[in-house]
């Protein structure tokens, strides 16, 4: 199946730091998207990519559609301890009927005080 | 909106028995996904329906695990019989399809321990 190179797997920053992280695919995806989970929480959508080159911001996170298509980062600014979690990116195959998406295995986000 | 809903949010049971999972999507969504999430193999998308009708089932594990949706706002994922392996959190997510908006909404899981 689809697979997605999510990196890295885990981070300790310091609060006030900036974060970032990517994922990348050996398939084209028409779409990316960034989730954040919590403990004990499902995964809560952040930022959703449509278009190669689209770079969203939601606050202080920002997003990227890599041009060619097969990659996209996530982009953290002046980290606060909240912004602790796991940060999964997803992505969805440029294919007709596909509906799925294929997840990175995450990042573990660590904010220390 | 409520969101997606899903009941119960814990269930522990003992190895053979039935386990039913239960899930309301986002009112208007005609799409219904099952992930299943571990330690080990992160998210895996079990099955996805589309109006209630099953398109692609390919990642349920094997045939004790079955899933229905009988009408647009509810559907059930069964285990039966279970097995201590199956332990993990399951998760409901719902989405609207348009070309350029469809994302996926998940509920709060539910955490399956089985003894």
């Amino acid at each position: 199946g689809q697979q997605l190179n999510q990196s890295p797997q885990s981070m300790f920053i310091q609060e006030g730091e900036d974060v970032s992280m990517n994922c990348t695919s050996s398939s084209i995806f028409n779409t990316w998207l960034w989730y954040k989970q919590d403990p004990g929480e499902g995964p809560v959508l952040l930022i959703a990519l449509y278009k190669a080159g689209e770079l969203t911001s939601n606050g202080r996170l920002t997003a990227q559609f890599g041009i060619t298509r097969k990659d996209s980062f996530l982009n953290i600014s002046a980290s606060i301890p909240s912004d602790v979690g796991i940060y999964f990116c997803a992505g969805r195959i440029s294919s007709g009927s596909a509906r799925q998406l294929t997840f990175g295995s995450g990042t573990q986000l660590t904010v220390l005080p | 909106d409520a969101g997606v809903i899903q009941s119960p949010r814990h269930e522990v049971t003992e190895m053979g028995q039935e386990v039913t999972l239960r899930c309301k999507p986002i009112s208007g969504h005609d799409y219904l996904f099952w992930y299943r999430q571990t330690m080990m193999r992160g998210l895996e998308l079990l099955i996805y329906f589309n109006n209630n009708v099953p398109i692609d089932d390919s990642g349920m594990p094997e045939d004790r695990f079955s899933a229905k949706m009988p009408n647009a706002s509810f559907s059930t994922l069964k285990i039966q019989p279970s097995e201590p392996r199956d332990s993990a959190v399951y998760f409901c997510a719902s989405s609207l399809w348009r070309e350029t908006h469809n994302e996926q909404f998940f509920g709060p899981g539910t955490r399956l321990t089985v003894l």
